[in-house]
């Protein structure tokens, strides 16, 4: 099972907003609405963004939404803020039972 | 809240064997699936494989690079999930997290611990 394709980084300014892709196949992201993001600051754990390709956990900001068109996901990011500086990594379920993650992004607020 | 504690991790030669336990508070452990998640040194994350709840069978499902090496299982009178590691690799080297999913069926992973590295050289 391949990553998924991510962009290695995108960059923005305070309070703008940008869009994270994330490519996979019929197999996993097209197949299925099981796209789950996940945000990851440096020396930390990863932490559920999204899930279900635009659900937001409890306590996530509303500045985060997902959305899904055919094989490619994305995550967008609106009102840029300091704190939104991490890598993100998209993950989806998969034809063969299993789960397959993004090659990841690095989110920097310029 | 949710705590997961990993440990079991350090350094081993290839070839060898390895056991990784996650300790596990603040949820009903017993009803909630558990997968094992890795990250490479600098790289992406891997999910490395999942065991359901009793209730749905304690079934296991693993990612092709690992299966048949490495095997999850639970304990839920300790509320600890283990994974098993043999014939380790050197590509086997990251840390590796606990992760939960407390809605079964669903397909994402609600929480995750702090993780332990798993070192595998000569």
């Amino acid at each position: 099972q391949s990553a998924l394709t991510q962009p290695a980084s995108v960059s923005g300014s305070p309070g703008q907003s940008i869009t994270i892709s994330c490519t996979g196949t019929s197999s996993d992201v097209g197949g299925y609405n099981y796209v789950s993001w996940y945000q990851q600051h440096p020396g930390k754990a990863p932490k559920l963004m999204i899930y279900d390709v635009s659900n937001r956990p409890s306590g996530v900001s509303n500045r985060f939404s997902g959305s899904k068109s055919g094989n490619t996901a994305s995550l967008t990011i609106s009102g840029l803020q300091a704190e939104d500086e991490a890598d993100y990594y998209c993950s989806s379920y998969t034809s063969i039972s299993n789960y397959v993650f993004g090659t990841g992004t690095k989110v920097t607020v310029l | 809240e949710v705590q997961l504690v990993e440990s079991g991790g350090g350094l081993v030669k290839p070839g060898g064997s390895l056991r990784l336990s996650c300790a596990a508070s603040g949820f009903t452990f017993s009803n909630a699936w558990m997968s094992w998640v890795r990250q490479t040194p600098g790289k992406g994350l891997e999910w490395v494989g999942r065991i359901r709840s009793k209730t749905d069978g304690a079934t296991t499902d693993y990612a092709a690079p690992v299966k048949g090496r490495f095997t999850l299982s639970r304990d839920d009178s300790k509320n600890t999930l283990y994974l098993q590691m043999n014939s380790l690799k050197t590509e086997d080297t990251a840390v590796y997290y606990c992760t939960t999913t407390l809605l079964r069926w669903t397909t994402y992973f609600d929480n995750w611990g702090q993780g332990t590295l798993v070192t595998v050289s000569s």
